[in-house]
């Protein structure tokens, strides 16, 4: 069964950091992988979807990497700002059919102090 | 534009009364999900369906039942509501147009069961 965990569960930074959110995933068999958005209380944004045979996807300041091989991907903010504050979900989907379910992590706890 | 919604948002009822859920979206998406979200546990699937007529089960499927009658619409049924079934559900669809495989979230609807 595909585990995916999101390392740190919390962080807490000044305005203007660059930072980086990691996500592994047990099974290097996936079909893409997602990185969503969470702000309390509400529903989840996409915000970068790499396909398996991507290496990287870049939206505004947001980047994310994946190295399949390795089980591992990354979501680097640049210049972070409070707006960033919301809890960030990786989730990766198996290669069992063309539009398949999600695995998620649990998710790291974005904090952007002014 | 498309949309996911669902209802109600937030719904209170007590234990052994059948619950359902709703979820429409407008993307004309084959693929729906249904999620719940739970602290601890993060989002797990309970039920999905790649098409009309088609239902899958999840990971966490006892106790909750799904029907696809037509694209849009995939209401989730608690045929049975027990108080380990208050957490947050949420609907999810994908389609195979645009960036294949991206997931879509509604809102969520906030279930409490006394």
């Amino acid at each position: 069964k595909q585990e995916v965990t999101q390392i740190p569960a919390a962080l807490s930074v000044p305005e203007g950091e660059n930072l980086v959110l990691n996500c592994s995933f047990t099974d290097s068999a996936i079909y893409n992988l997602q990185w969503f958005r969470q702000d309390p209380g509400k529903g989840l944004t996409s915000l970068l979807l790499i396909q398996s045979s991507q290496r990287e996807q870049t939206s505004g300041r947001l980047n994310a990497s994946l190295d399949k091989s390795s089980g591992r991907s990354t979501l680097y903010i640049a210049a972070s700002q409070p707006g960033d504050s919301a809890t960030y979900l990786c989730a990766v989907s198996d290669r069992g059919s063309t539009l398949g379910r999600l695995y998620f992590g649990r998710g790291t706890q974005l904090t952007v102090w002014p | 534009d498309a949309e996911i919604t669902q209802s109600p948002r937030h719904k209170i009822t007590e234990t052994g009364r059948q619950v359902t859920l709703a979820c429409h979206q407008t993307w004309n998406h084959n693929n729906m999900f249904w999620y719940r979200q739970d602290l601890g546990h993060g989002l797990r699937l309970i039920h999905y369906s790649y098409g009309v007529q088609d239902t899958n089960k999840g990971e966490v499927s006892d106790g909750y039942s799904v029907s696809r009658s037509n694209t849009e619409d995939l209401p989730l049924t608690l045929e049975s509501a027990a108080s380990s079934q208050t957490s947050v559900y949420f609907c999810a669809s994908a389609g195979g147009s645009g960036r294949v495989g991206e997931q879509f979230f509604g809102p969520g609807t906030r279930l409490t069961v006394l």
